[in-house]
């Protein structure tokens, strides 16, 4: 099993641009999350994702939108990128019932915005 | 809204002392808390968890137990060993809160031998 894989593990875009991460999660799981870390402090919840569908949104600007695909992978899009939106980023998967609802975690995108 | 507090690090102890880093928690209903570490260049993984009051977390000799009570979670280990040197989180999932964590801000931690 290859657990939570994410993709790029690191980025370099200017600001202004627009960027998208993508999360495979861990077979078995249907439910992604998406954590924003930036240096020095502990993962922001961004959303999360359940039967395509944006099920729960912490405080994150509309710039931030995602999408789940019928396989439960997701992606993360960032618009009109700031300075300040330079950080890990951080894809979780669990799944619905009893054990598999334990969030596992992926390795990260790290973002640097120019 | 939820939050969660933990002690400011970093914290740097020789080989074989005893950890406790502090958490402290605020939320309504019961939540479930974890503590999670992040390795150098990684992401998180879970380190323990406790989903009611007086539940015991334990793995690789890290202890932690829900205090209801006192709103805490605090992490211990009697004897720390240089690969222990992570960040650790300390973390909540509300009830109903279909798995959403709220984390603390973490804590460094270094062990030299």
């Amino acid at each position: 099993d290859a657990g939570v894989t994410q993709s790029p593990t690191h980025l370099i875009k200017t600001r202004g641009q627009q960027v998208t991460l993508r999360c495979s999660p861990k077979s078995g799981h249907d439910t992604v999350s998406w954590y924003q870390q930036a240096l020095g402090q502990g993962p922001q919840f961004i959303f999360q994702y359940y039967e395509e569908e944006e099920r729960q949104r912490g405080n994150f600007p509309d710039r931030f939108s995602g999408h789940q695909f019928p396989n439960y992978s997701s992606e993360l899009n960032v618009n009109a990128l700031l300075l300040g939106d330079s950080a890990l980023y951080l894809c979780a998967s669990s799944g619905t019932w009893g054990e598999s609802t334990e969030a596992f975690f992926g390795q990260g995108t790290r973002l640097t915005v120019v | 809204g939820n939050s969660v507090t933990q002690m400011e690090g970093p914290v740097t102890l020789s080989e074989e002392a005893f950890l406790t880093i502090n958490c402290t928690y605020t939320a309504t209903g019961y939540p479930s808390l974890f503590w999670y570490v992040q390795y150098p260049g990684e992401g998180l993984q879970l380190l323990l968890k406790a989903t009611k009051a007086d539940d015991k977390g334990s793995n690789k000799g890290f202890e932690a137990t829900y205090r209801k009570e006192t709103t805490s979670f605090h992490l211990e280990k009697g004897s720390v060993q240089v690969s222990d040197s992570a960040v650790y989180f300390c973390a909540l999932s509300g009830l109903g809160s279909n798995y959403k964590l709220t984390f603390g801000k973490g804590t460094l931690l270094t062990v030299n031998p």
